[in-house]
């Protein structure tokens, strides 16, 4: 089965660092993928970790640790648009599995 | 260069009802997925189809049917339709069916069941 938990909400200001935090246990892992999700509009992709470690782009920067189950997607100098929800999903061969989603809204 | 795109944007159906929903790809992708997202949840795997093949099926009871077509278009058909299949429907396409192929996701469609 899979199980990928992350928190429902996350609330900070602009100009702010926030760290969303993801853990699972799936029945396969071929690597994570966090995506972005305005309301209403359909998700689009910020990152992909397949190895452990960091991999950073812009003020997006996620991590992965795969002996933990644990992956975090940091969001830096926080900008009124990042104002979303953001899925962590785990693939498994050709499957997505996401989270419920962490919604974060940022206020100025 | 179009994304992915999804028809009808919105629709509004009853219960018992058939609805088929569609998707085209973007170009030179061959692979398609289907998944259903619940207000508030994070979306659930449904179908993915490559070169014309089904290749993986999530949860979902028979009354969930799709098809790919040859110019890699897809149908999404839900027959005898509940009030808990509304959410909505995203089609994603990929180049490959690999997973460390990118899905890009369409903007969905949005599914009313009355």
């Amino acid at each position: 089965g899979q199980n990928i938990d992350q928190p429902t909400e996350m609330t900070a200001t602009e100009g702010a660092i926030v760290q969303i935090n993801c853990t699972y246990q799936t029945s396969g892992f071929n690597g994570l993928f966090w995506y972005q999700q305005h309301a209403g509009e359909a998700p689009t992709f910020l990152s992909y970790n397949v190895l452990d470690g960091l991999e950073e782009k812009g003020r997006f920067s996620s991590f992965l640790s795969r002996s933990k189950g644990y992956s975090y997607l940091l969001l830096k100098e926080l900008q009124m648009k990042d104002s979303a929800s953001y899925l962590c999903a785990v693939v498994n061969d050709y499957k997505l599995s996401f989270g419920a989603g962490t919604t974060v809204t940022v206020r100025a | 260069d179009a994304g992915v795109t999804q028809s009808p944007t919105h629709l509004i159906k009853t219960r018992g009802q058939h609805v088929t929903l569609r998707c085209s790809p973007i170009s030179g992708h061959k692979s398609v997925s289907w998944y259903q997202q619940v207000l508030g949840q994070g979306p659930q795997f449904i179908f993915q189809y490559y070169e014309k093949e089904e290749r993986g099926r999530g949860n979902f009871p028979d009354r969930f049917s799709a098809r790919q077509f040859p110019n890699y278009s897809s149908e999404l058909n839900v027959n005898a339709l509940l009030l808990g299949d509304s959410a909505l429907y995203l089609c994603a396409s990929s180049y490959g069916q690999g997973p460390y192929n990118e899905q890009f996701f369409g903007p969905g469609t949005r599914l009313t069941v009355l």
